[in-house]
């Protein structure tokens, strides 16, 4: 594996209560994502991460936010989980974007950690 | 906003026949990537094949072949001699060049491989 491991992998909890999803990479690459996975919805994007200190909001990011404080954790939080967040979610890593070699590009998965909001 | 659609929610094959899976999207930029993943029942997200757009030649990797339509905008995925463990959800993949790379995934085809 390419050295992406997210915490917890699965987890249960209740409306209201906060949520903190880690994902954590050895692999030193700048760039790191949080997707959520529906039924019929595919991978939808939540938040980014182009650096350390450095995120912007994908294109479902309400109710989530997240912080790098270095460069291998990036950590997704759920203020207070409600269970339409009920969904499976993925970290993945990449090098880099553009024109720097084509397997800068590739998106690198953790395993994914389902969270069931009660 | 980039849009990638996959028509095809189940698509079925015999074992060692061929299947092609359909991805098309929607796209005003001229230099990006697509890509194919494949999650199997464990849920890893795995890389199965990768096409620069800039480059004319499909992209090829075992059984696995692309037929890139760029002024189509068009990108399916073609199995091989499909095999048991061909079985899973395949996603089709649109990575920006601009806009910190980020990506869009279609729906997803579940491919069922019968013996």
């Amino acid at each position: 594996d390419a050295g992406i491991t997210q915490s917890p992998r699965h987890k249960v909890t209740e409306t209201g209560t906060p949520v903190t999803l880690r994902c954590h990479q050895t692999e030193n690459h700048r760039y790191m994502y949080w997707y959520r996975q529906d039924p019929g919805h595919g991978l939808r994007l939540i938040h980014y991460s182009y650096g350390v200190k450095d995120t912007d909001k994908g294109e479902v990011s309400d109710g989530y936010s997240v912080s790098r404080s270095k460069t291998e954790d990036f950590l997704l939080t759920l203020e207070s989980a409600t269970s339409s967040q009920t969904s499976v979610y993925f970290c993945a890593i990449s090098e880099g974007w553009g024109r720097v070699g084509s397997g800068a590009n590739v998106l690198t998965f953790g395993a994914g950690s389902r969270l069931t909001v009660l | 906003a980039q849009t990638v659609t996959q028509s095809q929610p189940e698509m079925s094959v015999q074992e060692a026949e061929t299947v092609t899976l359909s991805c098309t999207y929607d796209t005003s930029e001229s230099d990006y990537y697509l890509f194919w993943y494949k999650q199997p029942p464990s849920r890893q997200m795995i890389l199965v094949i990768r096409q620069e757009a800039y480059k004319q030649q499909n992209a090829t990797e075992n059984r696995f072949s692309v037929n890139f339509q760029k002024a189509a905008k068009s990108f399916s995925l073609k199995i091989s001699d499909s095999q048991l463990g061909d079985a899973a959800m395949y996603f089709c993949a649109y990575r920006s060049n601009t806009n910190a790379g980020k990506s869009t995934f279609g729906d997803g085809t579940t491919l069922t491989v019968k013996p």
